[in-house]
């Protein structure tokens, strides 16, 4: 089975701070994204990569940068975490496109992230 | 644009009865498209895919969907619904190759009761 790892459940952090929010996956996956889900919004596509060291902005991408220096490792970073940010975040992944059609992203538990 | 609508934000049912979660999509050609299960607190687990192979799709948990290209449409169906069914359910389409960039619906609320 497809296993997406997301490194912390619940973060609580103070507006100001600088968040990591870690990603890993381990089928060799070559794209990885970034979600955050709030009520009345769904999800909404923050950044995604389909490579290593690759990065596209998604539809918000204002506010959060990303990093990915190794395939299985996708980062999410907050420069100055604002209360704006508290979320449920969710790291996906899949494969590239393949012959037989668009490949299902598999997703992580989601982290509930609070800035206080 | 392209779009997914799910037609019911709340769904209910009893124990044992059968279960139908709408969906309609908008596209210019036949999109690739899933249904996904969100549990409280965890992620989006894939229930079910479409993509061309069979119009008829079979997923986990009992469920299956049908896609209709003359509606538009990929409900979501189970004949005997459970307690443990009770969950949000997104519809979602992949109109792109590659970048798999997904346009999700606003989600339906399963409600199960005894």
């Amino acid at each position: 089975d497809v296993k997406v790892t997301q490194s912390s459940r619940y973060l609580v952090k103070r507006t100001g701070e600088k968040v990591f929010l870690e990603c890993v996956q381990d089928m060799d996956h070559e794209n990885m994204f970034w979600y955050r889900q709030d009520p009345g919004l769904g999800l909404r596509l923050i950044y995604f990569s389909y490579d290593v060291k690759m990065k596209e902005k998604g539809d918000i991408p204002e506010g959060y940068s990303v990093s990915r220096e190794k395939k299985e490792r996708f980062s999410l970073i907050l420069e100055s975490a604002s209360t704006n940010q508290t979320s449920m975040y969710l790291c996906a992944s899949s494969h590239w496109w393949t012959g037989e059609g668009n490949q299902p992203q598999h997703f992580g538990d989601g982290t509930r992230l609070s800035i206080l | 644009a392209q779009s997914v609508t799910q037609l019911d934000s709340h769904v209910s049912v009893s124990e044992g009865t059968p279960v139908l979660l709408r969906c309609n999509y908008s596209s210019s050609y036949s999109p690739s498209l899933f249904w996904y299960v969100q549990h409280p607190n965890k992620g989006l687990q894939l229930l079910l895919k479409y993509t061309s192979a069979a119009t008829l799709v079979k997923g986990i948990n009992g469920f299956e969907a049908e896609f209709k290209k003359s509606e538009t449409s990929f409900h979501l169906t189970k004949p005997s619904a459970h307690m443990s069914d009770a969950a949000e359910y997104f519809c979602v389409a992949d109109p792109s190759g590659g970048y798999n960039k997904l346009i999700f619906g606003a989600g339906t609320r399963l409600a199960v009761h005894p």
